[in-house]
């Protein structure tokens, strides 16, 4: 089944643990991205991947980092979490930028 | 920066009612144009999408859209809602650039 597989579904951390979110898909799909999404916000982009080792900055990157060794996992990085990055973060793929994004199925991050 | 806004917060309707949800956004070029929903609980799905070509899109469980590019408008519309219509939904903009922007979601609350 095509599909993009993130990990943790839910974390519970503490301010400052550093932390990493898992993002895989097996569509072969050459972009990929990572979204936050807040109360009111919708959803907004925090780092994009054209391809293997091409990264870039979305919207909201502070205090992110992401990393595309391989075409399949895009993991995103929390080096220091804050309680402002406590939110609903979904991982999405696409075969190029201008194609309809597919999502996973979220992490909900706490950070107290 | 390209810029998506959605009329309605939170939109309330009886079963078989009609819907009308609004999109507008700011980029004055050519766009790729999306909506997704969002079950309760679940991630984003897509509906449906425009590319080129007959501006009025069908989608997937009984939902179209209109694009209008006059008016930078890309309403999504269902003759007659069902409970299980009950989500939140998000239209997004891609400028072929690497801007694939979201709406901040409008909630629908269909009661039976």
């Amino acid at each position: 089944e095509a599909q993009v597989t993130q990990n943790p579904r839910y974390l519970i951390t503490v301010t400052g643990k550093k932390l990493t979110v898992t993002c895989s898909q097996n569509m072969n799909h050459e972009y990929m991205s990572w979204y936050r999404q807040d109360p009111g916000l919708g959803l907004r982009q925090i780092y994009y991947s054209m391809n293997v080792e091409v990264t870039d900055k979305g919207d909201v990157p502070e205090g992110y980092k992401v990393s595309r060794k391989e075409k399949r996992n895009f993991p995103l990085i929390l080096e220091s979490p804050s309680p402002n990055q406590t939110s609903l973060y979904f991982c999405a793929s696409s075969l190029s930028d201008r194609g309809p994004r597919v999502f996973g199925s979220g992490t909900r991050l706490t950070v107290v | 920066a390209q810029s998506v806004s959605q009329h309605n917060h939170h939109v309330i309707l009886s079963e078989a009612a009609s819907l009308e949800l609004g999109c507008n956004y700011s980029y004055g070029g050519t766009v790729n144009l999306f909506w997704y929903v969002q079950y309760p609980g679940q991630h984003l799905q897509l509906l449906l999408k425009y590319f080129s070509g007959d501006p009025l899109v069908k989608g997937i469980k009984g939902f179209e859209a209109e694009f209008i590019k006059s008016k930078f408008s890309f309403n999504l519309r269902k003759p007659s809602v069902q409970w299980s219509d009950t989500a939140e939904y998000f239209c997004a903009v891609n400028d072929y650039g690497q801007n694939f922007v979201f709406g901040p979601g409008t909630r629908l609350s269909v009661l039976p």
